[in-house]
């Protein structure tokens, strides 16, 4: 079984700063994909970014990025530039990648992010 | 944009009585999901359904829960006798086509309380 741990359960980062949320997993796959969803206090979900395990190259979306240590199962996000709208809870999520079919999510816990202006 | 709506907001109801969770997908999606997240836990997937019938379920999805797609819009979980562990916030997500090269939309959740 996968598991999907977030050992930072809540974090606040001035507005324009970079903020580090830690990720770190476990699974005996081989191939599967990494993700990052943001929750907004209104409560719909979002991707925010998508790591494959076979890509060495960390994954980028605007300022937001990954860095992906494979061997230490680790995936962490790195927010750059904070804004006030991204204050948030993070999930960090896994999820196996050979199956074409319904693939679930495995969820961490979620980190909380508070901007501060 | 088109967006996974779900239905009541929230929803409160005595230990024992049925519920019916209900979700509408984005409409050219054909993979549907039901995660759930007790207070202070971690989110947790229950069921995914493709074609009308169940793909995969997780082993809190036992006899007391069953998914219905009744009408081409409409993606429903039903609780037939509710307990107050089953208190929690219930998501739908549904997909374009499956695997994790498709995005899973979510919904904004229903709140379940059970009393």
């Amino acid at each position: 079984a996968q598991t999907v741990t977030q050992s930072q359960p809540e974090m606040s980062v001035q507005e324009a700063e970079t903020v580090t949320l830690s990720c770190t997993y476990d699974t005996s796959e081989s191939n599967y994909y990494l993700f990052w969803y943001k929750q907004p206090p209104s409560r719909q979900m979002i991707l925010v970014i998508r790591q494959e395990a076979y890509k060495q190259q960390n994954a980028t979306e605007n300022r937001f990025s990954v860095n992906f240590q494979k061997a230490a199962k680790s995936f962490s996000l790195k927010i750059s530039d904070s804004q006030l709208g991204d204050t948030a809870m993070y999930f960090c999520a896994f999820m196996k990648g050979y199956r074409s079919g319904n693939t679930p999510l495995v969820f961490g816990k979620g980190t909380r992010l508070s901007v501060i202006a | 944009e088109p967006e996974v709506t779900q239905t009541p907001s929230h929803q409160v109801t005595q230990m024992g009585q049925e519920v019916i969770l209900r979700c509408v997908p984005i409409s050219n999606h054909l993979y549907f999901y039901w995660y759930r997240q007790i207070l202070g836990q971690k989110v947790e997937f229950l069921v995914s359904f493709y074609n009308n019938e169940i793909s995969e379920k997780s082993e809190i999805f036992d006899d007391q829960f069953s998914v219905e797609r009744p009408d081409g819009s409409n993606f429903t979980l039903k609780i037939r006798s509710t307990k107050l562990e089953d208190s929690a916030m219930y998501f739908c997500a549904s997909s374009n086509l499956g695997g994790p090269d498709n995005e899973q939309f979510f919904g904004p959740g229903t709140r379940l309380t059970v009393l």
